[in-house]
């Protein structure tokens, strides 16, 4: 069973426009959630990371929004670039699990 | 100056042979972990380690070893590989845990024949 559900799998969206990347996740326990981003053919690397203590965290373009209560979550990429075209996952831990459980990804492609 | 790196970075082996990954950082960090990525399953969690010498198990650790010789060297070892091994795999550090930033490798594309 997935703990972290991502929605879309892949999602296109014109430059300038928001995309938004849902997530999802089952266990309650989980209380640190990054997302990480994924250019093909390089390493994925943290982007931006929200703690359920604030409702949403905001960087530059990258904002997420937090529902606790519905265990959701969702990263807002406003003004996309071409350059943003990448592999964004969603990933939640907690303090007794190391490591970090993954979605699977959303794709996200940015055209000009 | 890359602070984890793998090797090697493609590796093609066959059905039943011996495969080791390795890993280094120079961000002289606590704690390392292997992730394999698949096309439809994301990034999972094989192995990690908190401290030279003792690794502990992932996620899906079943047909893998790990081993910690170093503070810096982080080695998965597939004892006799199989074709569903087949995949990306990522090595990362992070200094405080699972609740840090993990900074990850380039990654090893491995092909099991």
């Amino acid at each position: 069973q997935q703990q972290v559900r991502q929605s879309p799998q892949s999602l296109t969206v014109w430059e300038g426009e928001t995309a938004i990347l849902n997530c999802s996740y089952e266990d309650s326990t989980f209380d640190y959630f990054p997302w990480y981003r994924l250019f093909p053919g390089e390493s994925p690397a943290l982007l931006i990371a929200i703690r359920p203590v604030s409702n949403k965290k905001e960087d530059g373009r990258f904002t997420i929004f937090f529902n606790k209560r519905e265990k959701k979550l969702s990263l807002h990429i406003t003004d996309s670039q071409p350059g943003d075209s990448a592999t964004y996952f969603c990933a939640a831990s907690d303090d007794y699990a190391q490591g970090l459980t993954f979605g699977l990804g959303t794709r996200v492609s940015v055209f000009p | 100056e890359a602070a984890v790196t793998q090797s090697p970075r493609s590796k093609v082996a066959v059905t039943g042979g011996k495969v080791t990954l390795s890993c280094h950082q120079t961000n002289n960090h606590d704690y390392m972990y292997w992730y394999r990525q698949d096309t439809g399953h994301g990034l999972r969690l094989i192995h990690y380690s908190y401290v030279a010498d003792s690794t502990e198990k992932g996620d899906i650790p079943d047909g893998y070893k790990a081993s910690r010789p170093s503070q810096e060297n982080f080695s998965l070892i597939l004892e006799l590989a199989s074709l569903s091994q087949t995949a990306v795999y990522f090595c990362a550090s992070s200094d405080a845990g699972n609740q840090d930033t993990q900074y990850f490798g380039p990654g090893t594309r491995l092909l099991v024949l």
